[in-house]
């Protein structure tokens, strides 16, 4: 049962590098989200999808692009990194199956140099 | 746009004893899910307590529950008998169902501490 799985757990890059993000849900869920978690500032919704093939913008998606490649699948992309984007990254998803709880995976630690 | 509002960054609370941690929201729909998460050293996010807005009773979850005042646009969590294990990060969110409108928001968090 493994619910949201993200890769990787942590990242190092160097600044106007670029890397994607991994996020898989096995639970047939419609939504998914994308957010950064930063100190004092909650989690900010950086993209979501509403459903397979279709992806909105969040609070903060400058700098990021997502792709929502299947019905199990969204990643995000940072094109070229900068130290501003230093954060922890969670993905999740959601479905009305389970009364909209969101699950999220165990995010990712990128730090940008 | 809906925010969501937790003006406690840091509370602290004494072993065994109750707590409450604030959560206001703004929405102009009317049928929509509130959520409380918490979310230990571990970095994980666990599902506390959930409210559907539809619903005039207050949600409870064992030692968890919530007054949910929806006029008010308020969604409170109280944690009776505190234990150490409760010291966390709590987040309040908002969920809309309506289609066409999926976002799922978060507030800034609250900090609880749990002194022994």
């Amino acid at each position: 049962n493994a619910g949201v799985t993200q890769t990787p757990k942590f990242q190092v890059l160097k600044t106007g590098q670029s890397m994607t993000l991994q996020c898989a849900q096995d639970m047939n869920h419609n939504s998914m989200y994308w957010y950064r978690q930063d100190p004092g500032m909650g989690l900010r919704l950086i993209y979501y999808s509403a459903s397979e093939g279709t992806t909105d913008k969040g609070e903060v998606p400058n700098g990021y692009n997502v792709s929502r490649l299947n019905k199990r699948e969204f990643s995000l992309r940072l094109e070229s990194a900068a130290p501003s984007q230093t954060s922890v990254y969670f993905c999740a998803s959601s479905d009305k199956t389970k009364a909209f709880r969101a699950f999220f995976g165990q995010g990712t630690r990128l730090t940008v140099v | 746009a809906q925010t969501v509002t937790q003006s406690q960054p840091e509370m602290s609370v004494q072993e065994a004893e109750t707590v409450t941690l604030s959560c206001t929201y703004d929405t102009s729909e009317s049928d929509y899910y509130l959520f409380w998460y918490k979310q230990p050293p571990s970095r994980q996010m666990i599902l506390v307590i959930r409210q559907e807005a539809y619903k005039q009773q207050n949600a409870t979850e064992n030692r968890f529950s919530v007054n949910f005042q929806k006029a008010a646009k308020s969604f409170s969590l109280k944690i009776s008998d505190s234990q150490l294990g409760d010291a966390a990060m709590y987040f309040c969110a908002y969920r809309s169902p309506t289609s066409g409108t999926y976002k799922y928001i978060f507030g800034t968090g609250t900090r609880l501490k749990v002194l022994a």
